[in-house]
């Protein structure tokens, strides 16, 4: 079975701070998606990486970046932190295989 | 536009009691549609998918989805919830297997004793 890891697990910030945050597809899966997930706004796409090439993007701000290593394991960056972007950051394999998440929250 | 429509916020059903959670979708292809389950503080968990074939799905814990086309609606099923299904459900839509998925807003489901 595939698993993902996510870490850090909880992370505090303060505004105007940068945060990356990092997934680990334990099986080597070449797709990795980010999701954030915030009670007003629900589950939205962030953007998905294959083959470390960005396929996709959802709409967010450029502040929101991401990147994709060889060995398929992904970072997604927050720069600038404002404090609408205190959420849960999921990422996912196939769009099937979710981690547990980071929970994000900015002060 | 895509987009996945959850029309209960919430329900509450009786331990062994039959569910059914509402899913609507709007999309212009032949979409991929998921179910999936989130525990509070958890992240989330494949409760089934379709892609194509059989429109009656089954999926893991006992949960089953049909697939309608002519009612854009992936229902989910359970004939006999257990106190450990409380949790959040969420249906999603997609273009393919490792494509954006869309996905609604979720239905929380409490379980009466």
């Amino acid at each position: 079975k595939a698993g993902v890891t996510q870490t850090p697990r909880y992370l505090i910030k303060t505004r105007g701070q940068q945060v990356t945050l990092s997934c680990s597809p334990i099986s080597g899966h070449r797709s990795v998606s980010w999701y954030q997930q915030t009670p007003g706004q629900g589950l939205q796409f962030l953007f998905e990486y294959f083959s470390e090439t960005q396929r996709n993007k959802g709409n967010f701000p450029g502040r929101f970046s991401g990147r994709q290593f060889s060995n398929s394991r992904s970072e997604m960056n927050v720069s600038t932190l404002e404090l609408g972007d205190s959420a849960l950051y999921l990422c996912a394999i196939q769009t099937q295989y979710f981690g547990p998440g980071t929970r994000l929250l900015v002060l | 536009a895509q987009s996945v429509t959850q029309p209960d916020i919430h329900i509450t059903v009786s331990e062994g009691a039959s569910l059914e959670l509402r899913c609507n979708y709007s999309y212009g292809a032949t979409p991929y549609l998921f179910w999936y389950v989130q525990s509070p503080g958890q992240g989330l968990q494949l409760l089934l998918k379709y892609f194509s074939g059989d429109t009656l799905v089954q999926g893991i814990k006992g949960f089953e989805a049909e697939f309608k086309r002519s009612q854009s609606s992936f229902n989910l099923r359970k004939p006999s919830v257990h106190w450990s299904d409380a949790a959040e459900y969420f249906c999603a839509v997609g273009a393919g297997r490792d494509d954006k998925i869309i996905f609604g807003k979720g239905t929380r489901l409490h379980i009466l004793p």
